[in-house]
């Protein structure tokens, strides 16, 4: 079964310090991963995906990720945080043959100045 | 990107009545969406996948009959909760995408519906 882990219920990083926020995929075929961020109250804003090509992606905001297939990770980084990129981070991956996306149960971000 | 809006933003309606929700796609067309319902502090739960002219698809454990879905037109969903009681209370949240265009894998979120239900 499709699945997505986050190990880390929260991560805290100090302002200018690079950031890296975990996650784990279990999906049959080749995967297509995608990290959203949520602010309090509000929906989910994309940030960044891997469909294919390049295994180091660049999104939004500074943030990147890089898939590796043989760790079946896609860890979320950024080399400088801002205390506004404190949220609720989404990590979430869809296999090939299916319109469904799985998230996994998030990670809050707390970057302090 | 492409914008989804969702509307109310929160609803406070009593018990036994039913609350519908919006989600619209504003500029482009949402072939398929989803509802998702999300527990404090917790992750998205998929709730149903509709599409455009069908019937929704209900996830395992979702009451079809209590959440009522209809896709009318490819830039309306509409999610109603019938008969609401207060553990339906929660943040409710659609996405939309449209698998037609290329860049279809991406789905765009609204922004979210705090229902409580006193």
């Amino acid at each position: 079964a499709q699945s997505v882990a986050q190990p880390e219920d929260q991560v805290n990083v100090a302002e200018g310090n690079p950031l890296t926020v975990k996650c784990t995929y279990s999906v049959s075929g080749n995967p297509y991963l995608f990290w959203y961020v949520q602010y309090p109250n509000r929906g989910l804003q994309f940030l960044l995906k891997y469909i294919t090509g390049d295994n180091l992606v660049k999104g939004s905001y500074g943030f990147e990720a890089e898939f590796n297939k043989s760790q079946t990770s896609f860890h979320l980084k950024k080399p400088s945080a801002l205390v506004s990129d404190s949220a609720l981070y989404f990590c979430a991956s869809q296999s090939y043959n299916t319109d469904k996306l799985i998230f996994g149960t998030g990670t809050r971000l707390q970057v302090f100045p | 990107g492409a914008v989804v809006s969702q509307h109310p933003s929160w609803v406070i309606c009593k018990s036994g009545t039913s609350v519908k929700i919006e989600c619209r796609s504003l500029d482009f067309q949402a072939t398929t969406m989803f509802w998702y319902r999300q527990f404090p502090k917790q992750s998205l739960m998929l709730m149903a996948t509709s599409n455009e002219g069908s019937k929704a698809t209900y996830e395992q454990g979702v009451e079809k009959d209590k959440f009522l879905i209809n896709h009318a037109s490819l830039t309306l969903s509409t999610l109603t909760v019938t008969s609401a009681h207060p553990e339906d209370s929660s943040f409710y949240i659609c996405s939309a995408r449209d698998l037609v265009a290329e860049q279809g894998l991406e789905a765009f979120f609204g922004q979210g519906t705090r229902l409580t239900v006193v």
